[in-house]
């Protein structure tokens, strides 16, 4: 009864290759987020959409992309990973309105080689 | 600006001992909420208590118990008779109404030896 779904489990790609990671919900709900979480370190958000509206965080590198094709869908694209881009990548939904509750999916492991 | 503090990064624990992960934030907004999560192994981020800035009351859940004291800006968990399966970094996290995002501290990594 997974809620928030994220494919694949784990991914290894090569240094410079785009890749596209994938996030789908069941909950409706308005906002979806992409945090990167590195090695031993807090998850930190890259950025999130309001429904269609894109947020970006200020210290997002370019390399990031993101797209919302629906409600139930969300995209990360990296467009040339580097070996500093090996991180979980954790997709997460919210309400957008108190009060806030966040549901994260299982996650991506990326590998760069 | 927002700040979440989990001064403990790692601790050590037999089985069956108590144990508390401390949590001190920082917020300028009168209304926020504070969150704990697990994360295991296996990467995933386990929902375990939201709490908004207005309800003060400890609240106990099985073997898990939160304290938040505005007074102190801290929002302390607390495992009662630990188990193995209580190994894992837990996260302690803010949200600010309307910022839409949560933020993170940067874990307590809880081992529970056997």
């Amino acid at each position: 009864d997974a809620m928030v779904i994220q494919n694949p489990r784990y991914q290894v790609t090569q240094f410079g290759k785009p890749v596209t990671l994938s996030c789908s919900q069941t909950l409706n709900h308005n906002v979806m987020y992409w945090y990167q979480q590195k090695s031993s370190q807090a998850p930190k958000l890259l950025f999130h959409y309001y429904d269609k509206d894109f947020n970006n965080e200020a210290d997002t590198p370019d390399n990031f992309q993101s797209r919302r094709p629906n409600t139930s869908f969300c995209f990360l694209d990296i467009r040339s990973p580097g070996l500093g881009d090996a991180a979980m990548y954790l997709c997460a939904t919210g309400t957008g309105t108190a009060p806030y509750g966040y549901t994260f999916g299982s996650g991506t492991r990326l590998t760069v080689v | 600006a927002q700040k979440v503090t989990q001064a403990q990064t790692e601790i050590s624990v037999v089985e069956k001992e108590d144990v508390t992960l401390d949590c001190v934030y920082e917020t300028r907004d009168t209304t926020y909420y504070l969150f704990w999560y697990k994360q295991p192994p296996s990467g995933e981020l386990v929902f375990l208590i939201r709490r908004n800035s207005f309800d003060e009351q400890n609240e106990i859940s099985g073997r898990y118990s939160w304290n938040f004291q505005k007074s102190t800006s801290s929002f302390n968990f607390t495992i009662t008779a630990s188990q193995v399966v209580d190994s894992a970094v837990y996260f302690c996290a803010l949200s600010e109404t309307g910022a839409n995002n949560l933020f993170f501290g940067t874990g307590t990594r809880l081992t529970v030896i056997p």
